[in-house]
C-alpha cells in the first residue's frame, strides 16, 4: 500500500531557532500534499496545502512566512518552522494524495517540543 | 466554510455493549472518511465512504453515509478493549481537495 514517510518522528528545539520537517510518498507521485497541526486532545487543523512545483496554500490564520513550505519534486515536500517558540510545539502530520479516489495517506507526524 | 461536528466527543463503554458515532456535516459532500488515532501516533484509514448510501463494516465497526442528511455514523457492535482510540470523521468537499476533520470522539472502552 501507499506509504508516506515523516522524519523527523520528533525533534526538540530552542525557541528562535528553526526545524524542517519532511513528508515523502514512497512508492506513489504526489503532486498535492497537506500539512496538518494538532494539538493535544484537539482535531487536525489544516496549515497548508502543498502543490509539487508552485507556490504553497495557506490557511486562514497561518503565517506563511513562519512556517515556510516546499513542495520540490513529486515525491517530496518540507515544512519549515522558522523561529520556533514554544506556542509551536504540536503534532505535525502530512499527508499525500495518490489518486482523487483514494483516502489520504498519512504520515507517522513529528512532534515538535520548543522550549 | 464547511463544519464537521462529531458527536458524542467522549464515550466511555463497557465491552460487549454496542454504540454509535455520529458525523454532521454542513455543506454538500459525498465523500467522508473515518480514522483511528491511538494515542501519540498519526492517522489509521478506517473507512472511505464516497457515495449516498455507502455502508461498509470491517469488524466491529461499520459506518455509513446519508449525504442528503449530511451525517455519517460509525457503528460500534460489542466493542472489546482493543476499540479505545480517537476516532475523526473528515469530509472532503470535492475529489483531491483538503479534508475538514471533525473533533474526534475519544473512545474508552471499559473491561
Amino acid at each position: 500500500g501507499a506509504v508516506v514517510s515523516q522524519h523527523p518522528s520528533w525533534v526538540i528545539c530552542k525557541s528562535g531557532t528553526s526545524v524542517k520537517i519532511e513528508c515523502r510518498s514512497l512508492d506513489f507521485q504526489a503532486t498535492t500534499m497537506f500539512w496538518y497541526r494538532q494539538f493535544p486532545k484537539q482535531s487536525l487543523m489544516l496549515m497548508a496545502t502543498s502543490n509539487e512545483g508552485s507556490k504553497a496554500t495557506y490557511e486562514q490564520g497561518v503565517e506563511k512566512d513562519k512556517f515556510l513550505i516546499n513542495h520540490a519534486s513529486l515525491t517530496l515536500s518540507t515544512l519549515t518552522v522558522t523561529s520556533a517558540h514554544p506556542e509551536d510545539s504540536s503534532f505535525y502530520i502530512c499527508s499525500a494524495l495518490d489518486d482523487a479516489n483514494s483516502p489520504l495517506h498519512f504520515g507517522n507526524g513529528t512532534r515538535l517540543t520548543v522550549t | 466554510e464547511l463544519k464537521v461536528e462529531q458527536n458524542p466527543l467522549f464515550l466511555s463503554m463497557q465491552e460487549g455493549k454496542n454504540y454509535t458515532i455520529y458525523c454532521n456535516y454542513s455543506t454538500t459532500s459525498d465523500r467522508l472518511y473515518w480514522y483511528r488515532q491511538d494515542p501519540g501516533k498519526s492517522l489509521e484509514s478506517l473507512f472511505v465512504l464516497l457515495s449516498n448510501g455507502a455502508v461498509k463494516q470491517e469488524g466491529r465497526l461499520m459506518a455509513s453515509l446519508d449525504t442528503k442528511a449530511r451525517l455519517s455514523t460509525l457503528h460500534i457492535t460489542a466493542a472489546v478493549h482493543d476499540l479505545s482510540a480517537t476516532y475523526f470523521c473528515a469530509v472532503e468537499e470535492t475529489s483531491g481537495s483538503r479534508l475538514t476533520f471533525g473533533e474526534g470522539t475519544q473512545l474508552t472502552v471499559n473491561p
